[in-house]
């Protein structure tokens, strides 16, 4: 049993640019969380699914930032016309909801620098 | 809204020594639940510990407890025996489980140091 795994680890873009990050939960994990982590700072939560419905969204999540799940498996998040201040690492988690424990997995993170 | 308030950014302990690092909570919710997870310098995030509001007794995980006082929103995380490889970054959470919510809050953390 693998766990959540990210891709790409990090990223390096140039302000402006659209960057897309991908997630792959643990299998038969049905809720999956996106949160951001900036430097000193705990994660923030960004957004989570249910399969592939996204059940709620942070105010952090600005119009900049989309994400999907299409088959409740994998989930990508994409970020359009960078700024600086997104920067951070942004990190993925997921778990299961019946008679699951309620602790969620993290991945590793992808870490993004917008230059 | 919730809040989490964690008040140590930093901690030098000797090992072996037990170790506590605070917590508070603010929340309205009356069903929520407290986590309790390890940074190392590595990044990953390492889930350590779990307390139901519900829950009659403090939770326990090996060298770990969760001291849990409601009346006060404390849930304080008690390490016992600390060892090298403690050292790291500690966050507290909070799970309010209202109206469909599911993300956590997490607190700025503390930076535990475990010193020979």
């Amino acid at each position: 049993d693998t766990g959540v795994s990210q891709n790409p680890r990090h990223k390096i873009t140039k302000r402006g640019q659209n960057v897309t990050f991908r997630c792959d939960p643990i299998s038969e994990h049905n809720r999956l969380y996106w949160y951001r982590q900036t430097l000193g700072q705990g994660p923030e939560f960004l957004t989570y699914f249910q399969n592939e419905a996204q059940l709620e969204k942070s105010r952090l999540l600005s119009d900049r930032f989309s994400a999907e799940r299409p088959k409740g498996s994998f989930s990508t998040l994409e970020i359009q016309r960078t700024e600086q201040g997104d920067s951070a690492m942004y990190l993925c988690a997921s778990r299961p909801t019946r008679g699951g424990p309620h602790e969620q997995y993290f991945g590793p993170g992808t870490r993004l620098t917008v230059t | 809204a919730q809040k989490i308030t964690q008040t140590q950014p930093g901690m030098f302990v000797q090992e072996k020594e037990a170790v506590t690092l605070d917590c508070t909570y603010d929340t309205s919710d009356p069903s929520y639940g407290l986590f309790w997870y390890k940074q190392p310098s590595s990044g990953e995030m390492i889930f350590l510990i779990y307390q139901g509001s519900y829950d009659q007794q403090n939770a326990t995980e090996g060298r770990y407890s969760l001291n849990f006082q409601k009346a006060r929103k404390s849930a304080n995380l008690v390490i016992s025996a600390s060892q090298l490889g403690d050292s790291a970054m500690y966050f507290c959470a909070m799970r309010a489980q209202a109206r469909g919510a599911d993300g956590l809050t997490f607190g700025k953390g503390t930076h535990l140091i475990i010193q020979p």
